[in-house]
């Protein structure tokens, strides 16, 4: 199967330190990636989306500057929160669309990274 | 803005069918009913798809009323594993010439399945 996987898991940064966080499709290529961010106890909100060799988009109210997005390769993105505040802490997860069906899905999810900032 | 609408919580009972409904009055014509469900602290696990007919596959059923305004998902026999949030969501279909893929997620269930 598909598989998508994040890099860390978790992460511990101090306040104002720059915090990168990996996502990559390792059996397939992904045209497009998406980023999300979900907060203790609530839902999953779409903060970008991703196509390769080219600027992300961002939903509305997320700070493009505060939140760097490259998506280099057909298999990687990164997302670098930027100078990192407590209110930063969150769990951020990654989606790839595959450019070419895999199995019974096109969608794939990784499986979150942490983030806590002190 | 998700364009769904799902009971906050439900309880089931191991063995037993878990019937969770979604109601989606606002569906377009070209969109589909898509289902996620995520297990705490992982990633969304995608578990089934439909547009208008009733769907099955090894994890679960899809039944979309006739309308498409509501849907039920149903897990025939839920086992511990299973208590997750589930998400309904409606995206427009899997298409590759698409810009598909931007999800946006409601509050969705937690469902718990109990021994």
């Amino acid at each position: 199967g598909a598989v998508v996987s994040q890099h860390p898991s978790r992460v511990i940064c101090k306040s104002g330190t720059s915090v990168k966080i990996e996502c990559r499709s390792l059996d397939f290529q992904a045209t497009t990636m998406f980023w999300y961010r979900q907060f203790p106890k609530q839902s999953l909100m779409l903060m970008a989306t991703s196509n390769e060799g080219s600027k992300a988009t961002y939903e509305q109210g997320v700070e493009k500057d505060k939140f760097l997005i490259n998506h280099a390769s057909l298999t990687l993105s990164t997302l670098t929160v930027t100078s990192a505040h407590p209110e930063d802490s969150s769990f951020y997860i990654c989606s790839a669309k595959a450019r070419v069906r895999v199995g019974t899905g096109e969608l794939f999810f990784g499986e979150g990274s942490r983030l806590t900032v002190l | 803005d998700a364009k769904t609408t799902q009971p906050p919580s439900m309880d089931c009972a191991e063995g037993r069918a878990a019937n969770l409904p979604c109601n989606h009055s606002t569906i377009s014509g070209n969109e589909y009913v898509y289902w996620y469900r995520q297990i705490h602290s992982q990633g969304p696990q995608y578990i089934i798809h439909g547009l208008k007919n009733n769907e099955t596959n090894e994890m679960a059923s899809l039944i979309i009323t006739e309308d498409r305004k509501s849907s039920t998902l149903i897990l025939p026999h839920a086992t511990l594993r299973d208590t997750a949030v589930y998400y309904c969501i409606v995206r427009v279909g899997p298409g590759w010439g698409s810009t598909l893929g931007r999800l946006y997620f409601g509050r969705g269930t937690q469902l718990t399945v109990w021994p």
